[in-house]
């Protein structure tokens, strides 16, 4: 079965400073995976995914991910962060064993962008 | 464009009670559609998938249930509320191909008294 793991339940960073969120992942085959973004009292927005292609890839809002199948990392990146990015962040990778096109979630790692 | 409605925004609702909190979607057709909950503004706990009309799979045994009447509404339903019932409820949907993100609602705050 797959599983995501999220390592860090809280990331701080001050604004201005690159962010990282970190992003583990266990799958048969090739993975398809997912970052999302979810604000206080709403639902999840879509940042970006990898299906297939160039390793890094860009999403909304500034944010990227890099994708490393050796160390079977998807990791989330922002050159530079903003006290607006402080929210909580997901990663999801796609259930390839039945029909639905489920996704399996991490825990969660809440962004905390200090002034 | 498409569109995912949920309803009502906050519920407040004493044990017991029943529950029914609709999901509708808007510029697709024949959508995958999710139930998720969310506890304690943390993981999301798939409670119901549904790939067509009136096809529901459960995820997690618990006293709700799912309907699907039609190709864009899904409904999450109890005959009668347990407190533990508490929390997030998310709607999304997708559509057919694994490629493709989930897309959320604004989600359901439930809080039982």
């Amino acid at each position: 079965a797959q599983s995501v793991a999220q390592p860090e339940d809280q990331v701080n960073v001050a604004e201005g400073n690159p962010l990282t969120v970190k992003c583990t992942y266990s799958v048969s085959g090739n993975p398809y995976l997912f970052w999302y973004v979810q604000y206080p009292n709403r639902g999840l927005q879509f940042l970006l995914k990898y299906i297939t292609g160039d390793n890094l890839v860009k999403g909304s809002y500034g944010f990227e991910a890099e994708f490393n199948k050796s160390q079977t990392s998807f990791h989330l990146k922002k050159p530079s962060a903003l006290v607006s990015d402080s929210a909580l962040y997901f990663c999801a990778v796609r259930d390839m064993t039945g029909a639905g096109n489920m996704l399996t979630f991490g825990g969660g790692t809440r962004l905390m962008v200090k002034p | 464009s498409q569109t995912i409605h949920q309803w009502p925004a906050t519920l407040v609702q004493p044990v017991g009670s029943p529950l029914s909190l609709e999901c509708t979607v808007e510029g697709t057709s024949n959508p995958n559609l999710y139930w998720y909950r969310q506890a304690a503004g943390r993981g999301l706990q798939l409670l119901f998938y549904s790939v067509g009309i009136g096809q529901i799979s459960s995820e997690v045994p618990q006293n709700l249930s799912a309907s699907r009447p039609q190709d864009r509404q899904f409904i999450l339903s109890s005959k009668k509320l347990l407190l533990s019932d508490s929390g997030f409820y998310l709607c999304a949907w997708s559509s057919g191909t694994g490629t493709q993100p989930q897309h959320f609602g604004d989600g359901t705050r439930l809080s039982i008294l």
